[in-house]
């Protein structure tokens, strides 16, 4: 079983909808990362979570410690918005980080 | 600019012909790691180093080295390529991973190993 188990797998939209992306975990963190990996490749840290909430223009981020569980949503998507996003944990015992294996996001326009 | 550069940007080599690929970072990030991307896989750690000196194997070590003797620098070394090292190698830093912990990625480097 994976430790990081992200949901959904690859999720499809229509503009403007609030997207929803979950990241479920089994192990005590100190903490987690949302990343972004464009089309091109490149990968961008959205955001870093030890407790509650972050948010950044149109994303927000939150975690559940107790629950193993962190959410990213996004506000009025839009097409710039598709890419792969990426859940990875830092677990409390060694340095080593664990990565979910994505979640694809296709906004249309 | 902040940046973690690579280079380099894409490689075809032969199995058995040794390589490098150079990691470099201007932001004076203690922590630096190396990773893999495979299809169906997902993002890997290969090693990763907490400062100066200092090196530690993440989850896919095996045919990999590295090396950590300036802050700024952590290249990554296969003796002995083979097919199976093909991938996409994403080097990254940041201060910490918790804490101030925000990850930078270099660009990644498409490795084909023939």
């Amino acid at each position: 079983k994976n430790e990081v188990e992200q949901s959904p797998q690859n999720l499809t939209a229509q503009e403007g909808e609030f997207i929803t992306i979950n990241c479920s975990y089994s192990v005590g963190i100190s903490a987690l990362h949302w990343l972004q990996q464009h089309p091109g490749g490149g990968i961008v840290s959205l955001f870093m979570l030890s407790s509650g909430k972050k948010k950044h223009g149109r994303l927000i981020a939150t975690i559940n410690i107790q629950e193993k569980h962190s959410s990213l949503h996004i506000t009025a998507s839009h097409p710039r918005d598709s890419a792969v996003y990426i859940c990875a944990i830092l677990p409390n015992r060694d340095d080593k980080i664990i990565f979910g294996k994505g979640t694809r996001l296709h906004i249309l326009p | 600019e902040a940046q973690v550069t690579q280079n380099p940007r894409y490689l075809i080599t032969v199995t058995g012909k040794k390589l490098t690929v150079t990691c470099s970072q201007n932001m004076n990030h203690e922590y630096m790691s190396w990773y893999r991307q495979d299809p169906g896989l997902g993002l890997r750690q290969i090693y990763y180093s907490m400062n100066v000196e200092v090196t530690d194997k993440g989850d896919v070590p095996e045919g990999y080295k590295v090396s950590r003797k300036e802050k700024r620098n952590f290249p990554l070394i296969l003796e002995s390529p083979s097919p199976n090292q093909t991938s996409l190698y994403f080097c990254a830093s940041s201060f910490s991973l918790a804490g101030v912990g925000e990850q930078y990625f270099g660009p990644g480097t498409r490795l084909t190993v023939t």
